[in-house]
């Protein structure tokens, strides 16, 4: 059964730093990854999806890695901004499914 | 361009009642999901949708009902509500279930007493 973890579940950054949000699955057959932020209280927003047979995804200030033999993905959020406090999760497509599982997220907090 | 909308966005309701979330999107997306977020439990996918009339069971489909007549809409049905299914429940839809993006609608808060 797959699980997708994330690490860590909370990070409180001062504004300008640059950052790695980690996720990691048990199971390599997947088919895609895809990143969200979730803001209080809103739905998810999301933010990149990186195909299986990809290594990785820019977009803006944010690029995806994914390290599928390993099982790993990255999210690089450079120099940071307060507007980038949310909480991010990551989910994994399984090949031959549509099910989305997803993992428990990162909390993150910029501060000014 | 209204993207993926829910209603109600807040629901009480009492143990035993029916009620129906609605989801609709503007898209003309194939495929439509059902998930509901709880702690410790995050997010899981109750059911969802290929095209019109097609339907399957996610990982947590009992006590939900769903049914898509129309492309656009994908509406849930608790058939007796119970407490444990309180959580917060989000519609998402996707040009194909594989190669596109989710996108998630705002959310409906619903609370079982």
């Amino acid at each position: 059964k797959q699980e997708v973890t994330q690490i860590p579940a909370a990070l409180s950054v001062p504004e300008g730093e640059n950052l790695v949000l980690n996720c990691s699955f048990t199971d390599s057959a997947i088919y895609n990854l895809q990143w969200f932020r979730q803001d209080p209280g809103k739905g998810l927003t999301s933010l990149l999806l990186i195909q299986s047979s990809q290594r990785e995804q820019t977009s803006g200030r944010l690029n995806a890695s994914l390290d599928k033999s390993s099982g790993r993905s990255t999210l690089y959020i450079a120099a940071s901004q307060p507007g980038d406090s949310a909480t991010y999760l990551c989910a994994v497509l399984m090949d031959s499914s549509y099910k989305l599982i997803f993992g428990s997220g990162t909390r993150l907090l910029v501060r000014p | 361009d209204a993207g993926i909308t829910q209603s109600p966005r807040y629901k009480i309701t009492e143990t035993g009642r029916q009620v129906t979330l609605m989801c609709h999107q503007t898209w003309s997306h194939s495929y439509m999901f059902w998930y509901r977020q709880d702690l410790g439990h995050g997010l899981r996918l109750i059911y969802y949708s290929a095209a019109a009339d097609i339907t399957d069971k996610g990982e947590v489909p009992d006590g939900y009902v769903v049914s898509r007549s129309k492309t656009e809409n994908f509406p849930l049905t608790l058939e007796s509500a119970t407490r444990s299914q309180t959580s917060v429940y989000f519609c998402a839809s996707s040009a194909d279930g594989m190669n596109y993006e989710q996108y998630f609608g705002p959310g409906t808060r619903l609370t079982v007493t």
